[in-house]
C-alpha cells in the first residue's frame, strides 16, 4: 500500500521559470493538502483540495501559484515565474476524512525546490 | 484566523532527561494532533486527542489535552537519541477545515 507519492523530490529552476510539483495521495484518500516549509521553519498551509474542488486556498499567494486535483491523476502545485523566495520544501499530505472529523494527515517526502 | 503557538521553539537536553513541549490556542479546538519530523524528513502523525482532559500514552510519550480544549502538551520521559526531531501540534480551523500547524519545538539530544 503505497504512501503519498511526490515528485520530483528535488527541483532546480532559474528565476522566471515554472515549477510543477506532483502529488499522488494514498489510495482511498480524497483530501489533499499542500504545505510549504522554509529551512528551520514550520509548516505553512497553502491549499486544501478535494477531487476537482478547491476547499480552502487561503494560504496561497494571490499571484503565480495555483493548485488542482483533477478527477484523474495527481494533484499539481504550479508556480509560475519562480523567484528566489519560492525556494522551500513543498509537502503534500492526504487524508481519508476532514481534519475536524479526526482525519490524520499522511505526508509525502516533499519536493525541494531551489531557485537559482 | 486561528493561531496555534508552541513553546519552547528549541530544547536541548541530555540523553535520559525528560522533555515537554506545549501548544496553546486562542480558540477552543475540536481536536488536536501531534506530528514528528526528523531532520531532513517529512512530518509523521503521532496521535490525535479529541476529548476534554484526555491523556494518551505511547511508550515514553504522554499526550494531554486541556480541560478547556485550548492547550495540549507532549511529554517524553527519559529521552533517547531517536527522539531527535521537531514536534508539531496541529489543529483544524472551525469552518474552513484546514489543519493549522504550530510553530514546532525542535528537540536535540546531547549524548
Amino acid at each position: 500500500n503505497a504512501g503519498v507519492m511526490q515528485n520530483p523530490r528535488h527541483l532546480v529552476r532559474r528565476r522566471g521559470q515554472e515549477a510543477r510539483l506532483r502529488c499522488s495521495p494514498m489510495k482511498g484518500h480524497s483530501h489533499v493538502y499542500w504545505y510549504r516549509q522554509l529551512p528551520e521553519e514550520g509548516l505553512k498551509f497553502m491549499v486544501y483540495l478535494q477531487k476537482e474542488n478547491i476547499i480552502d486556498e487561503s494560504g496561497m499567494p494571490k499571484e503565480r501559484f495555483s493548485a488542482e486535483f483533477p478527477k484523474e491523476g495527481p494533484s499539481i502545485l504550479r508556480i509560475q515565474q519562480v523567484v528566489r523566495g519560492d525556494s522551500a520544501a513543498y509537502f503534500c499530505a492526504s487524508s481519508v476524512d476532514r481534519p475536524a472529523n479526526t482525519g490524520e494527515l499522511f505526508f509525502g517526502e516533499g519536493s525541494r525546490l531551489t531557485v537559482l | 484566523g486561528q493561531q496555534v503557538m508552541q513553546i519552547p521553539q528549541y530544547q536541548h537536553v541530555q540523553e535520559g532527561e525528560d522533555f515537554t513541549t506545549y501548544c496553546n490556542s486562542s480558540t477552543t479546538l475540536s481536536n488536536i494532533q501531534w506530528y514528528k519530523q526528523r531532520p531532513g524528513g517529512h512530518p509523521v502523525f503521532l496521535i490525535q486527542l479529541v476529548k476534554s482532559g484526555e491523556v494518551k500514552k505511547q511508550k515514553r510519550l504522554t499526550f494531554q489535552f486541556g480541560e478547556a480544549k485550548k492547550n495540549s502538551s507532549l511529554h517524553i520521559t527519559a529521552t533517547q537519541t531517536t527522539d531527535v526531531g521537531t514536534y508539531f501540534c496541529a489543529a483544524p480551523n472551525f469552518g474552513n477545515e484546514k489543519l493549522t500547524f504550530g510553530t514546532g519545538t525542535r528537540l536535540t539530544i546531547i549524548p
